[in-house]
């Protein structure tokens, strides 16, 4: 089956650097790989997503990354902000399974003021 | 929008006690809900999908009898925890889409606490 795995586990920042979040997936039939963001306690909230017929998509100061041919994803935060501070998880999903997600293993990204 | 909804929000009950969550679908319909569980400071694992009308699907190592999945209607998928033990205490957070190529949606998520 599909195994997400994601780097780094945790990530710390000054404000206004750049944070850079990256995931490699294992099966070539993943076709949507969205990124959520989760809070402590909360919920997970999806920020952006990416179709494998997509190489990039960018939404204001977050950008995804896609590499089909090596498997891998990148998610890019710029101009981060203290409330960028959560847990970031990205997940691989493939249509042809119902659409279930498999999550990495998600980035404590950390924003010092 | 396509929101969620997640019931309780807490659960604190004894070993022994069966536990059941709901998941609503407010503003859509979902022929699929999925049901995931993590532990703190871990990412989700997905544990079963929901289809609606037929059995659920579960994820290897996910004991069916222990954690019963109903989705009854397009709006409505149950997790009940059978027979809790302190080791079943977890998050447990359902999601659910308009289809399996739109974006999942998440509910607030059941903390389960089994004293």
């Amino acid at each position: 089956g599909e195994n997400v795995e994601q780097h780094p586990s945790t990530l710390s920042v000054q404000e206004g650097d750049s944070a850079v979040i990256k995931c490699t997936y294992s099966d070539s039939a993943s076709n949507y790989f969205p990124w959520y963001k989760q809070e402590l306690g909360k919920r997970p909230q999806l920020i952006i997503d990416i179709r494998s017929n997509v190489g990039e998509k960018k939404d204001q100061r977050i950008a995804v990354t896609l590499n089909k041919t090596a498997k891998h994803f990148s998610l890019h935060i710029t101009e981060t902000q203290p409330e960028d501070s959560a847990v970031y998880f990205c997940a691989a999903s493939i249509y042809n399974q119902g659409g279930k997600l498999i999550f990495g293993q998600g980035t404590e990204l950390s924003v010092k003021p | 929008g396509a929101v969620v909804s997640q019931h309780p929000s807490r659960v604190i009950c004894k070993s022994g006690t069966s536990v059941k969550i709901e998941c609503r679908s407010l503003d859509f319909q979902a022929t699929t809900m999925f049901w995931y569980r993590q532990f703190p400071k871990q990412s989700l694992m997905l544990m079963a999908t929901s289809n609606e009308g037929s059995k659920a699907t579960y994820e290897q190592g996910v004991e069916k009898d222990k954690f019963l999945i109903n989705h009854a209607s397009l709006t409505l998928s149950t997790l009940t925890v059978t027979s809790a033990h302190p080791e079943d205490s977890s998050f447990y957070i359902c999601s659910a889409s308009k289809g399996r190529d739109q974006p999942q949606h998440f509910g607030d998520g059941t903390r389960l606490s089994i004293l």
